[in-house]
């Protein structure tokens, strides 16, 4: 079946500092890969999409100079949360979606900016 | 803008009582709804439905789709404590670069 790798699971950084989160598909190529960021006790939200080889598409107040979105090759696409800061703390989940498979969700990173 | 709610937020039950969860949909273009279900990490994939009308079922876990009423309800009979998660709703929707709108999630305690 279709894997997505995520890591780090769980990352603390000082404030101020970049942070560069990997999400890989394993065993398909993902046209498509999505990023989420979670709040406690919430759903899902979207904060951009990307497609490989172009731009991502951010969702309306997700600031791209701050989530770097990068989607290099079929199978990897980073999110570089920049000058993080304490509010930047939250669980970012990846989701990939090939041309055969549905939506494969990475396994998340906590990150936590002290 | 797309829209998925989800209802109740929570919900508090007692092992083997049976469970409804709700989601409705307003959006464009509609393909497909998913369910899943969040622990502690990412969500499992539960239920991808695509036609009004036909259940889905996976041992106590059900769901339905009625494209007319533009919803979809989860069912599960005789819970158990490992049900206890956020059960999420997700429409995929749109022409182009389909992506997915999740609702407000669904809460679901379950107490021995």
């Amino acid at each position: 079946g279709a894997v997505v790798s995520q890591h780090p699971s769980r990352v603390i950084c000082k404030s101020g500092t970049s942070v560069k989160i990997e999400c890989r598909s394993l065993d398909f190529q993902a046209t498509t890969m999505f990023w989420y960021r979670q709040f406690p006790k919430k759903s899902l939200m979207l904060m951009a999409t990307s497609n490989e080889g172009s731009k991502a598409t951010y969702e309306q107040g997700v600031e791209k100079d701050k989530f770097l979105i990068n989607h290099a090759s079929l199978t990897l696409s980073t999110l570089t949360v920049t000058s993080a800061h304490p509010e930047d703390s939250s669980f970012y989940i990846c989701s990939a979606r090939g041309s055969n498979y549905g939506y494969t969700f990475g396994s998340g990173t906590r990150l936590t900016v002290v | 803008e797309d829209k998925v709610v989800q209802s109740p937020l929570s919900l508090v039950v007692h092992e083997g009582d049976t469970v409804t969860l709700n989601c409705s949909y307003e959006v464009t273009n509609f393909r497909s709804l998913l369910w899943y279900k969040q622990e502690k990490k990412a969500p499992t994939f539960l239920f991808m439905l695509t036609s009004s009308g036909i259940e889905k079922k996976s041992g106590r876990l059900s769901s339905i789709l009625d494209k007319k009423e533009l919803s979809s309800i989860l069912n599960i009979t005789a819970t158990q404590t490992g049900d206890s998660a956020i059960y999420l709703c997700a429409v995929e929707a749109g022409n182009a670069g389909n992506m997915l709108t999740f609702g407000g999630g669904t809460r679901l305690m379950v107490k021995p």
